[in-house]
């Protein structure tokens, strides 16, 4: 089993409209959680750290649901620069950094 | 954040070769590390660059295959030798802060034939 899961999709959202997704994580004992942006042939870049209050960043809102081992990111207002795909990420045991496979967001006119 | 430059950005290169891709920071830093992504996929740690000793490799990774230089706290190699082109992909340098955040560099995509 993958220590990250996310659905790859693609989620297709009209802009405006409001997307979120989940990402499953598999240590119960991680601290850390983040997620990234990544854009086609670009390096991920940090979107927002994932506090265990959750957190929002504008539009960008971060829950982490530890009894259930998931994490998840809104987006509201979407706006087409919102095309990317988003990393979760989980340290492990040792501190390392595990990283999801992405989740594709197509926002469309 | 710190800057951090990879060079070269992209690299075509005959199998059996070997290749040395650099990662400059801006400002000195404790955690280095060195991923890879193939395509499609999400990023692997290769290893962490560490400073004044020998990296340490993940699961999958040796030196023989990853040599890994670290001289300082700003700068760090890593050398993809005897390339096949299952070594396809785009090698990231990343750096790591006090809250266990990364930064990425812009990467290094490499094709081998």
């Amino acid at each position: 089993r993958k220590e990250v899961e996310q659905d790859p999709g693609p989620f297709n959202v009209p802009e405006g409209a409001t997307v979120a997704f989940n990402c499953t994580y598999s240590n119960s004992a991680s601290q850390s959680f983040f997620w990234y942006r990544q854009d086609c042939r670009k390096e991920p870049k940090l979107l927002m750290s994932v506090y265990s209050s959750g957190n929002e960043d504008g539009r960008f809102t971060a829950q982490l649901n530890r009894a259930s081992q998931y994490i998840s990111l809104l987006i509201r207002d979407s706006k087409l620069s919102d095309s990317a795909t988003y990393l979760c990420v989980v340290n492990d045991s040792w501190g390392k950094l595990q990283f999801g496979a992405g989740t594709q967001v197509v926002v469309t006119p | 954040s710190a800057v951090i430059s990879q060079k070269p950005s992209r690299d075509i290169c005959q199998r059996g070769t070997s290749l040395t891709i650099q990662c400059q920071v801006d400002s000195q830093v404790t955690m280095m590390f060195w991923y890879r992504q193939q395509p499609g996929q999400s990023l692997t740690l290769i290893a962490t660059a560490n400073q004044g000793s020998e990296a340490t490799y993940e699961s999958g990774f040796v030196i023989d295959k990853f040599p890994i230089s670290r001289p300082n706290l700003t700068f760090s190699t890593l050398t993809v030798s005897n390339m096949s082109p299952e070594d396809s992909s785009i090698y990231l340098c990343s750096v790591g802060d006090g809250n266990n955040e990364q930064f990425f560099g812009p990467g290094t995509r490499l094709t081998v034939l």
